[in-house]
């Protein structure tokens, strides 16, 4: 069974600028999550997304959006970025049933420069 | 609001020499508690839910333990493979968020 899929890997981008990350969860699973993972911070919600529907949010600000398709894949939007945004973004897909565990892709890497 | 607080943030283990990671918590109720492992360059890697207190996860060298308050990750004899860092998440509530702690980076010396 393929795992969890995150593109692009690695991500270079200035200041200012905008990008987007995809997300491809495990077959079956309904439910996708978000987080941006710091050295200094650890793994920090952003949000989470069920049947194409936003069930959670973290506390980041508007300039971090996400959706979800009806086939269950996600994208993440990050608008102006700033060096702050350096980070591991991971997303993570569970089943349906509310006590589910997460289970993570391998990230994306964004520098901004 | 939700804490979820990792000790010690670092290890270091002779192969061989067992030892215990400590994750504490702070919920308004406990859904459910989690264990990952993440290696450098790749995401978390589920290893365990734990639902009560009382209640006991084992997996190869690894069993995981549950409190009222706090949850422990023992490392029978542990190998150089073990190291990683290992991370403790707890869901509050039904269809709530998982909230992280930091980790703890475990290095075991051969």
């Amino acid at each position: 069974k393929a795992g969890v899929t995150q593109t692009p890997r690695y991500l270079i981008k200035t200041r200012g600028q905008q990008v987007t990350l995809s997300c491809s969860p495990i077959s079956g699973h309904r439910s996708v999550s978000w987080y941006q993972q710091t050295p200094g911070q650890g793994l920090q919600f952003l949000f989470e997304y069920f049947s194409e529907t936003q069930r959670n949010k973290g506390n980041f600000p508007g300039r971090f959006s996400g959706r979800q398709f009806s086939n269950s894949r996600s994208e993440m939007n990050v608008s102006t970025l700033e060096l702050g945004d350096s980070a591991l973004y991971l997303c993570a897909s569970s089943l349906a049933s509310d006590n589910s565990p997460l289970h993570f892709g391998n990230g994306t890497r964004l520098t901004v420069t | 609001e939700d804490q979820v607080t990792q000790s010690p943030e670092a290890l270091r283990l002779q192969e061989g020499e067992s030892s215990s990671l400590n994750c504490s918590y702070t919920v308004s109720g406990l859904r459910g508690l989690f264990w990952y492992r993440q290696d450098p360059g790749k995401g978390p890697e589920f290893l365990f839910t734990l639902y009560s207190a009382g209640e006991e996860k084992e997996k190869e060298r690894l069993k995981a333990t549950l409190t009222k308050k706090e949850s422990f990750l023992h490392i029978t004899a542990p190998k150089p493979e073990d190291s990683a860092t290992y991370l403790c998440a707890v869901r509050p509530g039904a269809n709530s968020k998982l909230t992280f702690g930091k980790g703890i980076t475990l290095s075991v010396r051969p």
